[in-house]
């Protein structure tokens, strides 16, 4: 069975410093692999998506994520921080032929500091 | 275009009631999921409609959920009687093509329904 792992439940950033947010996978196959934002009073949105291909993926918003097999990870980066991005982010995998049901991580809430 | 619509977005009750969310997905759109997050835990799928047919429901956690979808438009979910660790947020997503993952692009969510249950 697949499954997530958010380590971090809690981050604070300054506004205008980098973030990294780590995502570790567990699949038997090549993974596919998302971000989804909640904000609040929102719906999940999301960010951006890997499939195949080039391991490093542009999504919305300027955030960007790298998948590594190796290290089964798929974290999510975006260099520099705005208020607006404080919200829930969710790693999610899913599996060819598997529709849209998703398996998602714990989520973790960013918090940014003026 | 109206995005995926939840009702209510609050619901606090007690232990032994019933409680039924409301779905409503994007217009045209076949394909309706519902998701739940139990507080601090991962969202986790329970069930896929295809119109009013149910594609898959194994993500149902016992007999007390009820999802219908008739005539293939809005979803409702019952909880029959309601218990404590029903207590979480129930998200509802729709797409419009019976698609693979690898289109996951296309689904919607809505902003979720917070359900206590005291």
């Amino acid at each position: 069975a697949q499954s997530v792992t958010q380590p971090d439940i809690h981050i604070t950033v300054s506004e205008g410093a980098s973030l990294e947010l780590r995502c570790n996978y567990s699949y038997g196959a090549t993974p596919y692999l998302f971000w989804y934002v909640q904000s609040p009073g929102q719906g999940l949105q999301l960010l951006l998506k890997y499939f195949s291909g080039d391991t490093l993926v542009q999504g919305i918003k300027g955030f960007e994520a790298e998948f590594k097999r190796s290290q089964s990870s798929f974290n999510l980066r975006k260099p520099s921080v705005h208020w607006s991005d404080a919200a829930e982010y969710f790693c999610a995998v899913g599996a060819w032929g598997g529709g849209n049901k998703l398996t998602f991580g714990t989520g973790t809430q960013l918090k940014v500091e003026l | 275009e109206a995005g995926v619509t939840q009702f209510p977005s609050h619901s606090v009750i007690e232990k032994g009631q019933t409680v039924t969310l409301r779905c409503d997905p994007i217009s045209g759109h076949d394909n309706l999921y519902w998701y739940r997050r139990v507080m601090g835990k991962e969202i986790k799928f329970l069930l896929h409609f295809v119109k009013e047919s149910k594609q898959d429901e194994s993500g149902m956690p016992n007999n007390r959920f009820l999802a219908e979808r008739t005539g293939g438009t809005y979803s409702t979910l019952k909880v029959q009687p309601a218990e404590l660790e029903d207590s979480g947020v129930y998200f509802c997503a729709s797409s419009q093509d019976q698609t693979t993952v690898a289109t996951n692009e296309k689904l919607f969510f809505g902003s979720g329904t917070q359900l206590s249950v005291l």
